[in-house]
């Protein structure tokens, strides 16, 4: 069975710092997306990640797959109030449905 | 142009009942998958529909079933309700069925079982 796991589960800073989120597994995933959800709405895709090793940035966030494919990290340099979010990665499965992480809950202070 | 939109918001049901949510997809997109979200948990896929035929389907039991319409809109039907059915059901939409055309979610349907 193909999991993600996803940490830390939590995350409250304050705004203007850093922070990184991890997205694991000790499977191979052919590509893995981030997405961000608000409260009452549903995920908003972010990014999607292909090639091992590959990095994107969106403005603030950086996006990273691992060189094995088997995991991959976001970013945000000068987190801000309005990056709060649920923050979750789903990767392709083996049966070419999206295999979900539980998630990032992320809260920037101002 | 609207976004995925979903029927009704919330619902409340008990156990035992039978409930159906709606979804309308982006104009001109031809799939729509359906969605579990558990508080606390992410997405699970339920269901995807491609050209008003099933295109897969998660592991869910047979008391979940979904159909698509041929304006393109689709239902998902819960039967014999139980408290671990209460979730958040999110429906998407993508203009082809393939797993890298990006899914755009609805705001959701949240269901709850008492």
């Amino acid at each position: 069975t193909q999991l993600l796991e996803q940490s830390p589960q939590f995350l409250s800073i304050q705004e203007g710092e850093n922070l990184t989120v991890y997205c694991n597994s000790s499977s191979v995933f052919s590509s893995l997306q981030w997405y961000r959800q608000e409260p009452g709405e549903g995920p908003v895709l972010l990014v999607t990640v292909v090639t091992g090793g590959e990095v994107k940035k969106l403005k603030r966030l950086t996006f990273q797959f691992g060189d094995a494919r088997k995991d991959s990290s976001l970013h945000i340099t000068a987190a801000q109030p309005g990056d709060t979010g649920l923050y979750l990665c789903a990767g392709v499965g083996s049966n070419y449905q999206l295999i979900w992480g539980a998630g990032t809950k992320l809260i920037i202070k101002p | 142009d609207a976004g995925v939109t979903q029927s009704p918001t919330h619902l409340i049901k008990t156990r035992g009942q039978q409930v159906t949510l709606r979804c309308s997809p982006i104009s001109g997109h031809k799939s729509v998958s359906w969605y579990q979200q558990v508080l606390g948990q992410g997405p699970q896929f339920i269901f995807q529909y491609y050209e008003k035929e099933e295109r897969g389907r998660g592991n869910f039991p047979d008391r979940f079933s979904a159909r698509q319409f041929p304006n393109y809109s689709s239902e998902l039907n819960v039967n014999a309700l139980l408290l671990g059915d209460s979730a958040l059901y999110l429906c998407a939409s993508s203009v082809l069925a393939g797993i890298t055309d990006t899914q755009y979610f609805g705001p959701g349907t949240r269901l709850t079982v008492l």
